[in-house]
């Protein structure tokens, strides 16, 4: 069964004090890794979709990166508005999509 | 702007009256799903229909119920709702192929009296 597992569960960062976010995976044969936003009361909203190991995209203050068993999302300088909760996802052999339960993220002006 | 809508975006119902929650695409996309999402946890998958092909989880009661008329709209179908039920429903699309990459709907808040 394909696991994720994300950390930490929560991140309280100053406004400009870059970090990184892990989600670690189980899964048998990667077809995909995505990223999402998700702010209270929302939907997620899509960010980013990693296909092979090694592979990077950037969005403005976010990048994210990819090895055989984990992602990291990198905050870079970040601001208020960067509060959120992020999800990791990933779709496995089996096409079903695994959530993690998420990192919230509090950016302190 | 092509968007995944859902409605309504809060509901409020009885416990054990039927409620249904609408969703509507204009992605074109040939897959939608319908998840629930409980506070703090990870959005779980209900069912999906990959074009008009309904796929049941293990684990969705029964109560659940889905319907899609045409590839544009989806309903979410809760027959007797119980106090745990009480969640965030989440429509979300996608274009299969090789990766799925999924886009949500804002959601609908439900909750049972």
């Amino acid at each position: 069964e394909d696991q994720v597992t994300q950390s930490p569960e929560a991140l309280r960062l100053q406004e400009g004090e870059s970090s990184s976010l892990n989600c670690s995976y189980t899964v048998s044969g990667l077809r995909g890794l995505f990223w999402y936003r998700q702010d209270p009361g929302k939907g997620p909203e899509f960010l980013f979709t990693l296909y092979s190991a090694g592979e990077e995209k950037e969005k403005e203050r976010l990048k994210a990166t990819l090895t055989k068993k984990e992602s990291f999302l990198h905050i870079t300088a970040p601001k208020p508005e960067d509060s959120a909760t992020y999800l990791c996802a990933v779709q496995g052999g089996y096409q079903k999509v695994t959530f993690g339960t998420g990192t919230k993220l509090q950016v302190i002006p | 702007d092509a968007m995944v809508i859902q409605n309504p975006r809060y509901q409020v119902t009885q416990f054990g009256k039927p409620v249904t929650l609408s969703c509507s695409q204009t992605l074109n996309h040939n897959v939608m799903y319908w998840y629930q999402q409980k506070s703090s946890q990870a959005p779980k998958l209900l069912f999906h229909y990959y074009d008009k092909d309904f796929n049941n989880e293990a684990d969705t009661p029964d109560n659940f119920q889905s319907r899609r008329p045409n590839t544009s709209f989806c309903f979410l179908d809760i027959r007797s709702p119980g106090l745990g039920d009480a969640a965030m429903y989440l429509c979300a699309t996608s274009l299969a192929g090789s990766t799925d990459t999924q886009y949500f709907g804002p959601g609908t808040r439900l909750t049972v009296l």
